[in-house]
């Protein structure tokens, strides 16, 4: 079993659409990242987070530390949202596990 | 400041060969991870050097090696390649204050065995 589990692997919406990406975890942890993958291979941390909630413009992070559980959500989507995001999980030791990623695909 | 920096950016080997890749972190950043990206098993965590010492290890066999210099450059080294040793590796480094580690990616090295 994995120690990260992400829903959906792929997601098709339409610009303007309110997208959630979910992330389960089995480990305990010191963070939870969200991270964003362009095409070419491009990682972009987007969000770092222990507890509640998190927004920078049109992302939003959320993490139930009792329910082991994180929700990434893309308001107003735009195709230039398009990507791969992937949920990973930092334990008391630093050491990471990663989902395996939603490929995200935003038509205009 | 200057990003994350990775090299080679491109790399083709032979099975049996050994190949060292590049990372420089961010100026003042102590930490430095490695991860390997395949389309079968996503990324996964290699290692990651603080301070020149190893301070936590993935899953990979002994082939996998790695090393921190006293500025924080890091190298990473594969030996006796394999075909499944084919895929994007990424370099990461953070600052690690107090309980955050938040991890600024370089762009990676593509590696194809053959």
């Amino acid at each position: 079993k994995n120690e990260v589990e992400q829903s959906p692997q792929n997601l098709t919406a339409q610009e303007g659409e309110f997208i959630t990406i979910n992330c389960s975890y089995s480990v305990g942890i010191s963070a939870l990242h969200w991270l964003q993958q362009h095409p070419g291979g491009g990682i972009v941390s987007l969000f770092m987070l222990s507890s509640g909630k998190k927004k920078h413009g049109r992302l939003i992070a959320t993490i139930n530390i009792q329910e082991k559980h994180s929700s990434l959500h893309i308001t107003a989507s735009h195709p230039r949202d398009s990507a791969v995001y992937i949920c990973a999980v930092e334990n008391n030791f630093n050491k990471f596990y990663f989902g395996s990623g939603t490929k995200l695909n935003v038509k205009p | 400041k200057a990003g994350v920096t990775q090299t080679p950016r491109y790399l083709i080997k032979t099975r049996g060969q050994q190949v060292t890749l590049s990372c420089s972190p961010i100026s003042g950043h102590r930490s430095v991870s490695w991860y390997q990206q395949t389309p079968g098993q996503g990324l996964q965590f290699l290692f990651e050097y603080f301070s020149e010492t190893q301070r936590n290890k993935g899953n990979f066999p002994g082939r996998f090696s790695g090393r921190q210099f006293s500025n924080s450059r890091s190298e990473m080294n594969v030996s006796t390649l394999e075909l499944g040793d084919s895929a994007l590796y990424l370099c990461a480094s953070s600052l690690v204050t107090g309980q955050y580690n938040e991890q600024f990616f370089g762009p990676g090295t593509r590696l194809t065995v053959l």
